[in-house]
């Protein structure tokens, strides 16, 4: 298993301001991704964060407005800019150890856009 | 592409009652399929894994799901349910294209438990 943190766990932000949220697990992985859960609805992924390279984003995200860094193999990091009310989202960060394990989730961030 | 269907996005059952929530998947290969639980304001927790060995697996909490090639299910099953059964259920399907090994989820399904 893994053990993931992610900061801040909630958070409440103005229209047009961005908010860096961060992951951290406690060991290597090989993995890491970024889901979005917009209220009671499932989860979509925005990205895969990519160690030491540009991550793989999904149809519907840009870098532009969700730009993510991962420096290492255990900590990632995830920006909403210029924030909108449609951005008020659960924004969880999941790590694997490889294609066909097991993904584990971070308890999430809860973000509400003003 | 591939998509994960669960039909029934709200099921309600007795305390213990046996717990049924549908999962089918589409796909020309079958995928790495996982059941997952959502408690309230909390993070998923995986409840099982299927990945091409048994086609019956047993989870945490007595919960099991049965992998059926030819009917592209993997519903998620409980004997008796329990108060604490209480969540929302997510499947999903491991991603074989792209390489990336990230999952698609279905809908959910939330389980409420009745005394």
């Amino acid at each position: 298993s893994a053990v993931i943190s992610q900061k801040p766990s909630r958070d409440i932000c103005q229209r047009g301001t961005s908010l860096t949220i961060q992951c951290q697990v406690d060991s290597q992985v090989t993995m890491m991704f970024w889901y979005r859960q917009q209220p009671g609805q499932s989860l979509t992924l925005i990205a895969t964060a990519n160690q030491g390279s540009e991550a793989t984003y999904e149809s519907g995200f840009v870098i532009d407005k969700f730009p993510i860094s991962r420096p290492n193999l255990t900590f990632s990091t995830l920006t909403v800019s210029n924030m909108s009310p449609e951005d008020s989202s659960i924004y969880l960060c999941s790590v694997s150890r490889g294609y066909g394990n097991e993904q584990f989730f971070g308890p999430g961030t809860r973000l509400t856009v003003l | 592409a591939q998509s994960v269907t669960q039909l029934g996005s709200h099921v309600s059952v007795s305390e213990g009652a046996l717990v049924l929530l549908r999962c089918n998947y589409s796909s020309s290969v079958p995928p790495y399929l996982f059941w997952y639980v959502q408690y309230p304001n909390q993070g998923l927790q995986l409840l099982l894994k299927y990945t091409s060995a048994a086609t019956l697996v047993k989870g945490i909490n007595g919960f099991e799901a049965e992998f059926k090639k030819s009917e592209t299910s993997f519903h998620l099953t409980k004997p008796s349910a329990h108060m604490s059964d209480a969540a929302e259920y997510f499947c999903a399907a491991m991603n074989y294209g792209g390489s990336q090994g990230n999952l698609i989820f279905g809908k959910g399904t939330k389980l409420s438990v009745k005394p």
